[in-house]
């Protein structure tokens, strides 16, 4: 299987601050990333897609990057419903993983 | 708009099989190159995949659970259900279904809301 680690596991940051989440794979995914939002409660939301495609209707202020084994979540200027857990999918092979999330405290 | 609707019991006994249906509505059903997923979310935890199915019936899981998980598909009823047999604590969580083509890069674009199972007696 493919291990998909996640830093920081959490993070405490202010509005309008700029936050970045790595996602490293344990071996190369090509661009075969995906990045989610999870609010308790809620189902997670597909923000971005094949490390850097951003999923229609999701705000311009999330970005992602990176293609191999690392890659990086932006989040430009931080809003108060940002606060949530962020998690990383790879695609690539089955069976499909996510990282083990990043709690984003605001 | 497509819609995923997850149902089944809440509660399920130790060592008993957990079945659940996932009802998909609005959107495309039955194209190629599209799966439906099960997912999961035990307390405390982070995201699990479970499986995966096609429109065929083609079907991949987890190995951590395939000897337990059977995922099958509906197309007239619209409707992937899950099977998890010889259940135990360790499998209480919420499960979601989930939408996985290739217009998303292969990542879960539509999700149900989740249904949380508990396995206790």
């Amino acid at each position: 299987d493919i291990q998909m680690t996640q830093s920081p596991s959490s993070v405490s940051a202010s509005v309008g601050d700029r936050v970045t989440i790595t996602c490293r794979a344990s071996q190369g995914i090509s661009s075969w990333l995906g990045w989610y939002q999870q609010k308790p409660g809620k189902a997670p939301k597909l923000l971005i897609y094949a490390a850097s495609s951003l999923q229609s209707g999701v705000p311009s202020r999330f970005s992602g990057s990176g293609s191999g084994t690392d890659f990086t979540l932006t989040i430009s200027s931080l809003q108060p419903e940002d606060s949530a857990t962020f998690y990383c999918q790879q695609v690539d092979s089955f069976p499909v993983t996510f990282g083990q999330g990043t709690r984003l405290e605001i | 708009q497509l819609q995923l609707q997850e149902s089944g019991p809440g509660l399920v006994n130790p060592s008993e099989t957990l079945s659940l249906s996932c009802t998909v509505s609005g959107g495309s059903f039955s194209r190629s190159n599209l799966y439906w997923d099960w997912i999961r979310l035990p307390p405390g935890r982070g995201l699990e995949w479970i499986g995966s199915v096609s429109n065929s019936g083609s079907t991949s899981y987890s190995p951590s659970l395939k000897s337990r998980v059977t995922i099958s598909v509906d197309t007239s009823k619209r409707q992937v259900s899950l099977k998890l047999s010889s259940v135990t604590a360790a499998d209480t969580a919420v499960y979601y279904c989930a939408r996985r083509w290739d217009i998303s890069g292969w990542a879960h674009d539509y999700w149900g809301q989740g249904t949380l199972v508990a396995v206790s007696s």
